[in-house]
This record gives structure tokens, sequence and C-alpha cells, in this order.
């Protein structure tokens, strides 16, 4: 149980093109799902949190009209990479909370690789 | 603030060699504590956690204790194995679930 995934796993674009990455809860709802990125060799940083039905709450340094993100349904939150440029290359991982059950347990998704030229 | 504050690597070792990988932290609250895998291009896994106090988590051979005296919650691990290669990260969870911190993550590399 428990299991997160993302889609695409691995994308690469033109600049000044957009993505959109999907994640998604399989088995569970979740009001909470949090967006990651990770650069080579490196911790996890916080981009935003994206509660169902609301707007979401981004991190200090991340630009909100770059990054956006909508939680539509309680198993789906998608982040859209607006003008992507180079240094947009990254990698983005998605988490989701359970709704019901243990609230603090955060259950990844693979991860997608997003490579921008 | 709350933070985590792990080892830095990489970690070598050989097969069936004990592991640490130390963990601290520092927390305003009563946080859960976690350690997360992630494999090579893989999205992170949940190895193990503690929800208070003297709480030991458990799995797949690995196991850490929460200390809140030493505010500590190591990994040990009694033999890698190769398999066991992975970056880990230590994180903890405070107010509920409502914010979460990582550490930097330590590389671990078990060679046969």
């Amino acid at each position: 149980g428990a299991v997160v995934s993302q889609h695409p796993s691995w994308v690469i674009c033109k600049s000044g093109t957009s993505v959109k990455i999907e994640c998604r809860s399989l088995d569970f709802q979740a009001t909470t799902m949090f967006w990651y990125r990770q650069f080579p060799k490196q911790s996890l940083m916080l981009m935003a949190t994206s509660n169902e039905g609301s707007k979401a709450t981004y991190e200090q340094g991340v630009e909100k009209d770059k990054f956006l993100i909508n939680h539509a349904s309680l198993t789906l939150s998608t982040l859209t990479v607006t003008s992507a440029h180079p240094e947009d290359s990254s990698f983005y991982i998605c988490s989701a909370i359970p709704t019901s059950g243990v609230q603090e347990t955060q259950y990844f998704g693979p991860g997608t690789r997003l490579l921008v030229l | 603030g709350d933070s985590v504050t792990q080892m830095e690597g990489p970690v070598t070792l050989s097969e069936e060699a004990f592991l640490t990988i130390n963990c601290t932290y520092t927390a305003t609250g009563y946080p859960s504590l976690f350690w997360y895998v992630q494999y090579p291009g893989e999205g992170l896994q949940l190895l193990l956690k503690a929800t208070k106090a003297d709480d030991k988590g458990s799995n797949k051979g690995f196991e850490a204790t929460y200390r809140k005296e030493t505010t500590s919650f190591h990994l040990e691990k009694g033999s890698v194995q190769v398999s066991d290669s992975a970056v880990y990260f230590c994180a903890l969870s405070d107010y509920g679930g409502n914010q979460f911190y990582f550490g930097t993550g330590t590389s671990l590399t078990v060679i046969p």
C-alpha cells in the first residue's frame, strides 16, 4: 500500500516550453502533497506544499508563477514548470501524506528527471 | 528552528561490515523521526521510523533508536550488503506532520 506514482519519469524539452508533471497517490487519498527538487548529490529542497482544493504554499525563493501547482483531487497534484530554462533541469520528486491513518509519514514518488535543452 | 544534521559521506564499506550513520536533530516540539533510502535513479523510500522517545525503528536489518537525551537517531546495520548501496536521509516531522526537515543525505557504497 501507500504507492505514489509520477508521470513522466523522464522528460526532455526545449528551452521556453512548459512541462507538466503529475503526482498520483494510487491506493490512498492525500489532502497534502509536497513537491521537492533535488540537485545531483544533494538533499531534497522543498519547493511547495500542495493542499487539495486550495492554493499551494511555496517556500521562500520559489517562484509561484514559474512552478504552477494544482491539487484538483485527493489523488492528483500537478507541477507545471512554465517557460522552462536549462537551470530548471533537475530531479523533481513529489510526496503524499495519507488523509487517514498516520499523518506524519510521507510517501514518495519515484521522481521525474527534467532536462531542458 | 527545527533541523536535522547527519554525518557527511560518502561512506564506503566492505560487504558484511558494520554500518553506523549518525543523525542528530533539533526540534521545538515532539517530533517523529525517519530514515529514508534513495537507490540510484529512484525516489525516496521509507526505511524506518520512530514516533516517540526510546522507540526503535527497524526494517531490512537496519535499526535506529529515538534518543531524546542525546537528540539522536543513528542508523545501524550489523552486516551490510552490496544491495544496500544508496543514499540515506534522516528526517523529522514536527507539529503533527505539518513540517518536515531532511538531512543532507549520506551516500553509502558497499563493495564486495
